[in-house]
């Protein structure tokens, strides 16, 4: 079935250096992404958000590019902190996709470890 | 401006017995979403309700079911609790109709079933 994955469940970087978690759709339909920060013991905290009329967003230290060519999404984040430190997910949503119409199809998500 | 909030931050219930977990919206909010997150799964989709309806819900059982208020707060309730529930249960909301709005999560709630 059509779902959100990601390329990597795991990625360690060293602090100031810039990250970048990959994610892969396979829904075409989908028009609507989201990535998410999840802390251990908390709920997801909304990062940044992408339509997709648009190539590119940039938040603050936070970059998402989709590339619907090859339904791609990825989440870039600069000058990483040890504050950054979480588990990433994307998720994505479009209209009348598959019966799941307003909900959120969530990624399993990537580990970020920032090592000080 | 407060966020969600969901209540209660944990409980213990046995095998067989039920759930009642609550949701408040941020203020504006009409849609409110349930979701499980399985111990280092992602979120699976559970419900969906927006001004006081369920609009759609995931591949759970019929033993999982809510409901809406009108003060768009929400409950999820969980029947015949089975050891597979345990899991953190998260409640988001959006404004409007949720079509491809930000949802914003709640800390959730976290079930353990013994």
């Amino acid at each position: 079935g059509e779902n959100v994955g990601l390329h990597l469940p795991t990625l360690s970087v060293q602090e100031g250096d810039n990250s970048i978690i990959n994610c892969a759709y396979s829904n075409s339909a989908s028009d609507y992404f989201i990535w998410y920060k999840q802390e251990s013991g908390k709920g997801p905290q909304f990062i940044i958000d992408i339509r997709s009329n648009m190539d590119k967003r940039q938040g603050q230290r936070v970059t998402v590019l989709l590339n619907k060519t090859v339904k791609h999404l990825s989440l870039q984040i600069a000058a990483t902190q040890p504050g950054d430190s979480a588990v990433y997910f994307c998720a994505e949503s479009g209209l009348n996709y598959g019966g799941s119409q307003g909900n959120l199809i969530f990624g399993k998500g990537t580990k970020l470890s920032v090592k000080p | 401006e407060a966020g969600v909030t969901q209540s209660p931050t944990h409980l213990i219930k046995t095998r067989g017995q039920q759930a009642t977990l609550r949701c408040s919206p941020i203020s504006g909010h009409t849609s409110v979403y349930w979701y499980q997150q399985a111990l280092g799964l992602g979120l699976q989709f559970l419900l969906w309700y927006d001004e006081g309806e369920e609009r759609n819900r995931g591949n759970f059982p019929p033993r999982f079911s809510g409901r809406q208020f009108p003060n768009y707060s929400s409950e999820l309730n969980v029947n015949a609790l089975e050891l597979e529930d345990s899991a953190l249960y998260l409640c988001a909301s959006s404004p409007r109709t949720g079509l491809r709005e930000t949802q914003y999560f709640g800390p959730g709630t976290r079930l353990l079933v013994l």
